[in-house]
């Protein structure tokens, strides 16, 4: 069974930290992506991977910074959080070339910034 | 830009009823279309439709997908409370690695 697993299920921080969102999977798989979810907004991509040290903004990069030093790991940070971006954070990641096929996701960060 | 419609956005509903979600698209170059359930957390993978017209069928759950109209059906028959989530809908097309999703449908399935 695949597993992408994030780092926090909550997180509160405050205007202005930096913060680390990690996400973890087991499968080898090459892309990983970050999402954020918002009520009435969907999924939107923040940013993908897809391949170590790789990354490509996705829909709505503002705000945000990726790493990816090893294959397995994919961390979304805020250098300097908002409230604007108190949201659901999902990670997901699927093998490089099937991008018509399902996404494995994680459970999900819920963020929340005062 | 790849664009994803879902209606209703929002379903309440008795058990045992049925229920059909609705997924309309506009993609280059179109590849698949996914529908993901989604209660608490993660979303989970229910089907992947590629050619028009042929069912895919899980349970009580089934889905068609019609590529001359660009829009998809999920069919839920014999509603149970287990059904309640966010059902989302995504397309992908051959140009990029990417998933474009829709805002989902909240299903609501009462007692």
């Amino acid at each position: 069974d695949v597993k992408v697993t994030q780092s926090s299920r909550y997180l509160v921080k405050r205007t202005g930290e930096k913060v680390f969102l990690e996400c973890v999977q087991d499968m080898d798989h090459e892309n990983m992506f970050w999402y954020r979810q918002d009520p009435g907004l969907g999924l939107r991509l923040i940013y993908f991977s897809y391949d170590v040290k790789m990354k490509e903004k996705g829909d709505i990069p503002e705000g945000y910074s990726v790493s990816r030093e090893k294959k397995e790991r994919f961390s979304l940070i805020l250098e300097s959080a908002s409230t604007n971006q108190t949201s659901m954070y999902l990670c997901a990641s699927r093998r490089r070339g099937l991008a018509g096929y399902e996404q494995y996701f994680g459970p999900g960060t819920r963020l929340t910034v005062t | 830009e790849d664009k994803v419609v879902q209606s209703p956005l929002s379903l309440v509903v008795h058990e045992g009823d049925t229920v059909t979600l609705n997924c309309s698209y506009e993609v280059t170059n179109f590849r698949s279309l996914l529908w993901y359930k989604q209660e608490k957390k993660a979303p989970t993978f229910l089907f992947m439709l590629t050619s028009s017209g042929i069912e895919k069928k899980s349970g009580r759950l089934s889905s068609i997908l019609d590529k001359k109209e660009l829009f998809s059906i999920l069919n839920i028959t014999a509603t149970q409370t287990g059904d309640s989530a966010v059902y989302l809908c995504a397309v992908a097309n051959f140009g990029n690695e990417k998933l474009t999703f829709g805002t989902g449908t909240r299903l609501t399935i009462i007692p």
